[in-house]
C-alpha cells in the first residue's frame, strides 16, 4: 500500500469547513483513497473512498487531484463531535488484501 | 452504531494469564479483521478471517490466535499475557466475498489492561 502523508493536527472553529490534507504522491493506478475517523478511543468510522473523480457523501466531500499524488477530505460545516484524529488511507480494496494500514493521522480540533 | 459487537468492553488481568476477546460482525458480512490500539504503536492489524478461514496475517505474536465460528462470530485469544500487551482491541467487519471489498466497520473495542 502506498504511503500517505498527513499535518499532524489542525484546527477550525465551528460551523466552518475543515479541509485536511493528504499527500500519496507514490499511489498505483490501482489504489483507492480512503478516509476514516477515530473519535476518542472508538472504534474507527468509515467516512468516504474515491478513485479519481471527487466524491461527496452526506459525512463529507473527497476531492482528489488529477495527477492523483493528493487529496483534501472537507468537512463543510465542522461541528464540535467532528474533533477527532482522521487518517488517510490508500489501499487497493481486494478481499485477498484487504487490511486497512492506518498512519498517525491528522488530528482535528473543532473549537467553538 | 457500526452493528459489529465486542466483549466486553473492558478487561483487567495480570501478566501470564489467558484472555478471550469475542466480536459479532455486521448482519450479512462474512470478514472480521482484528487491529490492537497502543500508544507507542498506533492501530495496527493483526489477522483478518473470512467465513471461517484465515485470510490474512499481520504483526499478531505467536501467542495470540483467532478463529471465526461457523456463525461467523470471532474470538481472539492473548495468552501468557505481557504488560505490553495492554491496549485496545478492535474488530472489523466488511462483506467480503466479492472482489472488491471497499468500507470495514470497526466494533466499539475491548479495552485489556494487563497489571
Amino acid at each position: 500500500d502506498a504511503k500517505t502523508t498527513q499535518p499532524t493536527s489542525m484546527d477550525c472553529a465551528e460551523g466552518r469547513a475543515a479541509n485536511l490534507p493528504c499527500n500519496h504522491s507514490t499511489i498505483s493506478g490501482n489504489e483507492y483513497v480512503y478516509w476514516y475517523r477515530q473519535i476518542h478511543s472508538q472504534g474507527p468510522q468509515y467516512i468516504i473512498h474515491g478513485l479519481k473523480n471527487n466524491e461527496t457523501n452526506e459525512m463529507a466531500s473527497l476531492i482528489i487531484t488529477e495527477d492523483r499524488k493528493s487529496s483534501t477530505l472537507i468537512l463543510p460545516h465542522a461541528t464540535l463531535r467532528d474533533t477527532a484524529v482522521y487518517y488517510c488511507i490508500v489501499r487497493v480494496p481486494l478481499e485477498a488484501n484487504s487490511k486497512l494500514t492506518f498512519g498517525k493521522g491528522i488530528t482535528l480540533s473543532v473549537r467553538p | 452504531d457500526s452493528g459489529v459487537t465486542q466483549t466486553p468492553k473492558h478487561l483487567i488481568t495480570a501478566t501470564g494469564q489467558r484472555v478471550t476477546l469475542r466480536c459479532s460482525p455486521r448482519s450479512g458480512d462474512l470478514s472480521v479483521y482484528w487491529y490492537q490500539q497502543s500508544l507507542d504503536q498506533g492501530l495496527q492489524f493483526l489477522i483478518q478471517y473470512y467465513n471461517g478461514e484465515e485470510r490474512a496475517k499481520g504483526n499478531i505474536l505467536e501467542r495470540f490466535s483467532a478463529q471465526q465460528f461457523p456463525d461467523l462470530h470471532s474470538e481472539l485469544n492473548l495468552s501468557s499475557l505481557e504488560l505490553g500487551d495492554s491496549a485496545l482491541y478492535f474488530c472489523a467487519s466488511s462483506v467480503g466475498g466479492r472482489a472488491f471489498s471497499y468500507e470495514q466497520y470497526f466494533g466499539p473495542g475491548t479495552r485489556l489492561t494487563v497489571t
